[in-house]
């Protein structure tokens, strides 16, 4: 079945600066890749999505690339904020019927003022 | 527009026995999956629910089993709970269609305490 990988575990970065979260998947059948934000104590909430047939998608400061050939996609956030801190999950998912989505490990973000 | 909703928000259970969450899409949607979240962890697939069957299910025994109603409420029990059963168990709405892999929306989940 689905494996996704995610890295780094955690990730401190200085306000402003911009932050990177990578994942892979194992199976190339897979064509869905939605982010989630969870605050402790919150519900994950979806902050992006991509698709496999687009390489790149850009919301305000949130923008996901995704590379097929090499199965991985990669979150980026720029002019990072304080509330930007919280864990984030990247997931993937395959239409075959039931839409299973497969989660990373999550990357713990702390945005340092 | 109502997001999802679970209840209730915490639970302490003993093992062995039985329990029943519940959740209620978000209006307009029309399919329901279960998530189990340990500590630190990404929540794991559970099952999904579609015109009130169960259309996939993840690697979960059978004491895991779950309902869905004409609403597109659902219901997730389990049975014989043992200490690994203790999670947070997110619920997920979503609009399934020709377009498939629609956005997944989560409630804020049952905390879920075996002693």
């Amino acid at each position: 079945g689905e494996n996704v990988e995610q890295h780094p575990s955690t990730l401190s970065v200085q306000e402003g600066d911009s932050a990177v979260i990578k994942c892979t998947y194992s199976d190339s059948a897979s064509n869905y890749f939605p982010w989630y934000k969870q605050e402790l104590g919150k519900r994950p909430q979806l902050i992006i999505d991509i698709r496999s047939n687009v390489g790149e998608k850009k919301d305000q400061r949130i923008a996901v690339t995704l590379n097929k050939t090499a199965k991985h996609f990669s979150l980026h956030i720029t002019e990072t904020q304080p509330e930007d801190s919280a864990v984030y999950f990247c997931a993937a998912s395959i239409n075959q019927g039931a839409q299973k989505l497969v989660f990373g490990q999550g990357t713990r973000l702390t945005i340092n003022p | 527009e109502t997001g999802v909703t679970q209840s209730p928000t915490h639970l302490i259970k003993t093992r062995g026995q039985q329990v029943t969450l519940r959740c209620s899409s978000q209006s307009g949607h029309n399919t329901v999956s279960w998530y189990q979240q340990a500590l630190g962890q990404g929540p794991q697939f559970i099952f999904q629910y579609y015109r009130e069957e169960e259309n996939g299910r993840g690697n979960f025994p059978p004491r895991f089993s779950g309902l869905q109603f004409p609403n597109y409420s659902s219901e997730l029990n389990v049975n014989a709970l043992l200490l690994g059963d203790s999670a947070l168990y997110l619920c997920a709405s979503s609009l399934a269609g020709t377009y498939s892999n629609q956005p997944q929306h989560f409630g804020d989940g049952t905390r879920l305490s075996i002693l």
